[in-house]
């Protein structure tokens, strides 16, 4: 199975901030790599696909880049409503993976 | 908009089976580009893919949960289905149905989930 990292595991930073998560893939994806976003009680929503294609609906502030294995998600300016928690997900060959996750809190 | 809506006991035996089924809405399990997937949650923990079914029926299950998956497909009722046979406390969490669009891979839209239980 592909195994998938993230980093950091939790976050604390202000409204306005620049975060940024970084997701590995334990072996090339070739970019089939996907970033959810969760908050509590609620099914994970889908922000990005194919490492940096921004879903219909999904503010511009939100951004996804691959280099290599690596994968980042990048939120430029944090809102209130973006503190959740946010997975990636290899969908190059099944099983589908996920990662850990990032919680993003209010600092 | 395309809906799902997961349905089934929410406390299941231990080693008894666990059957949810996902009715889509607006949208039709029949569509060729389109898979439906299940995916769980554990209490406090991360995600974990269990299977994949196409409209020809054809799946793709976790190796993790072995054999005991089995996932169909009802175009005549617009609905899939989740068996999970020989249950135990692990396998207690939130289920999630999901559609999967095929290229490239990713759910793009989610159930809201059912909280299923493994006790006595």
């Amino acid at each position: 199975d592909i195994q998938m990292t993230q980093s950091p595991s939790s976050l604390s930073a202000s409204v306005g901030d620049r975060v940024t998560i970084t997701c590995r893939a334990s072996q090339s994806i070739t970019r089939f790599l996907n970033w959810y976003q969760q908050k509590p009680g609620k099914a994970p929503k889908i922000l990005v696909s194919g490492a940096s294609t921004l879903q219909n609906g999904v503010p511009s502030r939100f951004n996804g880049r691959a280099s290599g294995t690596n994968y980042t998600l990048t939120i430029s300016s944090l809102q209130p409503e973006d503190f959740a928690t946010y997975y990636c997900q290899q969908s190059y060959t099944t099983p589908f993976t996920f990662g850990p996750g990032t919680s993003v809190d209010i600092k | 908009q395309l809906q799902l809506q997961e349905s089934g006991p929410g406390l299941v035996k231990p080693s008894q089976t666990l059957s949810l089924t996902c009715t889509v809405s607006g949208g039709s399990v029949g569509t060729i580009t389109d898979y439906w997937g299940w995916i769980r949650q554990a209490p406090g923990k991360g995600l974990e893919w269990i299977g994949n079914v196409w409209h020809s029926g054809q799946t793709y299950s976790n190796p993790s949960l072995k054999s005991r998956v089995t996932i169909s497909v009802d175009t005549s009722k617009n609905q899939f289905s989740l068996k999970l046979s020989s249950v135990t406390a692990a396998d207690t969490g939130v289920y999630y149905c999901a559609k999967g669009f095929g290229d490239p891979h990713y759910f793009d839209y989610w159930g809201q989930g059912t909280l299923v239980t493994v006790s006595s």
